[in-house]
């Protein structure tokens, strides 16, 4: 079964250092979210993305984050000079339509674990 | 801003009973509603969806049910068995924007 794919499984950083984290989408997929979760915290939405630009983007995807699609494949999210805060699981996902009420179902990554010391 | 509520944060079924797992919404331009399981330290699962044009719909042993005047969803789960036991989040969406999840409930069943 196809699947969303992230590396790495766990990083740990110092403050102020910059992390790139990446993902895979499925090969068909054509939207590509990043989203988060602080530990205790419900899963926050950051970013969507389609056609090379950002679709949608929330509070937290503030100038410190970015995201790329480098190539055909790879779907990454870079955070600038991470904070203690930004500590969380980081999880990609990726989908194939957006809603139109139809449905559409968007496909999670196992997330990656950043610890910011 | 919590547009998506689980007002449970934990529930606890003897194996073979019904679990039903509770989801509230405030915004009324979402058409379309998941849910989601996650075991610890791995991404959420999707589990079942439904649009806001069904009041429910059905995938083996989970259902959904929706109540757009009430702005209230329900996820059944029967007969509950250990393995599902995890956490399940309910999400939400707007023509088409992001996703909002809720806090999660964390089921347990008990052998």
């Amino acid at each position: 079964e196809p699947e969303v794919t992230q590396t790495p499984s766990h990083q740990v950083t110092q403050m102020g250092q910059e992390v790139i984290l990446r993902c895979v989408p499925i090969s068909n997929h054509l939207y590509f979210y990043w989203y988060r979760q602080i530990l205790g915290q419900k899963v926050e939405f950051l970013v969507s993305f389609y056609n090379n630009e950002i679709s949608e983007k929330s509070e937290i995807f503030d100038d410190q984050f970015s995201v790329e699609r480098p190539d055909g494949s790879n779907f990454t999210l870079k955070i600038r000079s991470t904070k203690l805060e930004d500590s969380a699981m980081y999880f990609c996902a990726s989908s194939d339509y957006l809603s139109t009420g139809s449905g559409n179902t968007i496909y999670f990554g196992e997330g990656s674990w950043l610890t910011v010391v | 801003d919590q547009q998506v509520k689980q007002n449970s944060p934990s529930l606890s079924v003897q194996e073979g009973r019904i679990s039903i797992l509770n989801c509230d919404y405030t915004n009324s331009m979402f058409d379309y509603f998941l849910w989601y399981k996650k075991y610890p330290a791995e991404g959420p699962t999707f589990l079942i969806s439904i649009s806001s044009i069904k009041d429910k719909n059905e995938d083996g042993r989970f259902t959904v049910f929706l109540n757009k005047s009430a702005k209230h969803l329900s996820l059944h789960i029967v007969p509950s068995q250990p393995g599902d036991s995890a956490v399940y989040f309910c999400a939400a969406s707007a023509l088409g924007n992001q996703f909002y999840f809720g806090t999660g409930t964390s089921l347990t069943v008990i052998p």
